[in-house]
């Protein structure tokens, strides 16, 4: 199994630009998530979901759009690249244990907007 | 929604001494509290978890302990090594199933 996927692992964008953030999960996980973290914030949840076709709003998610066609697939969109989005990203998957939800997190990508 | 609060945010220890992470949450519904550990230019990976019907759970030279009533609970390292040294983030899940929030995180450092 690789895990959690993303691609890429650094991208420099100008404001205004956009671009889509991949993440792919081997597990046949139903749970999918993308974080954001930035230095003595910890990590802060932007967009979560459920399972395929289901989507909801974390804590942070102006800026960025989401979808889930497929159980392995959950990008982020980064809609019209801002300053204030420079930080590394990461997507995590989880599946359900009884009523817990134990989280496997992808590598990371790192985005500065210049 | 949800608050973590984690102190300290660096800690410097001699290697073979004990080490103290402590975190505390604000929602009473909260069920399932992870740690993770993070080296550097990594992702966070999870080191140990408790559940809210348990009060303490050990896995070799880590433990955390877990006090509902106070809302707060704690990541014990004994016996530190170098190889610790990472930032070490707690976090609480409640108000549903993908509501988890982390706290600020706390640097280690393990001097030889």
């Amino acid at each position: 199994n690789a895990g959690v996927t993303q691609t890429p692992k650094f991208q420099v964008l100008k404001t205004g630009q956009s671009m889509t953030l991949q993440c792919a999960q081997d597990m046949n996980h139903e749970y999918m998530s993308w974080y954001r973290q930035d230095p003595g914030m910890g990590l802060r949840l932007i967009h979560y979901s459920v399972g395929a076709g289901i989507t909801d709003q974390g804590e942070v998610p102006n800026g960025y759009n989401v979808s889930r066609s497929t159980t392995e697939d959950f990008p982020l969109r980064l809609l019209s690249a801002a300053p204030s989005q420079t930080s590394v990203y990461f997507c995590a998957s989880s599946n359900r244990d009884g009523g817990y939800y134990e989280q496997y997190f992808g590598p990371g990508t790192r985005l500065t907007v210049t | 929604g949800e608050n973590v609060e984690q102190h300290p945010s660096t800690l410097s220890v001699q290697e073979g001494d004990s080490a103290v992470i402590k975190c505390t949450y604000s929602d009473s519904a909260s069920n399932y509290f992870p740690w993770y550990k993070q080296e550097l230019g990594k992702r966070p990976q999870l080191i140990i978890d408790i559940r809210s019907n348990v009060g303490e759970k050990k896995d070799q030279r880590i433990a955390v302990t877990l006090n509902k009533t106070a809302k707060h609970f704690s990541l014990h390292i004994t016996e530190t090594q170098p190889e610790d040294s990472a930032v070490y983030f707690c976090a609480a899940r409640g108000g549903g199933y993908q509501k988890v929030t982390f706290g600020t995180g706390t640097k280690l450092q393990v001097i030889p």
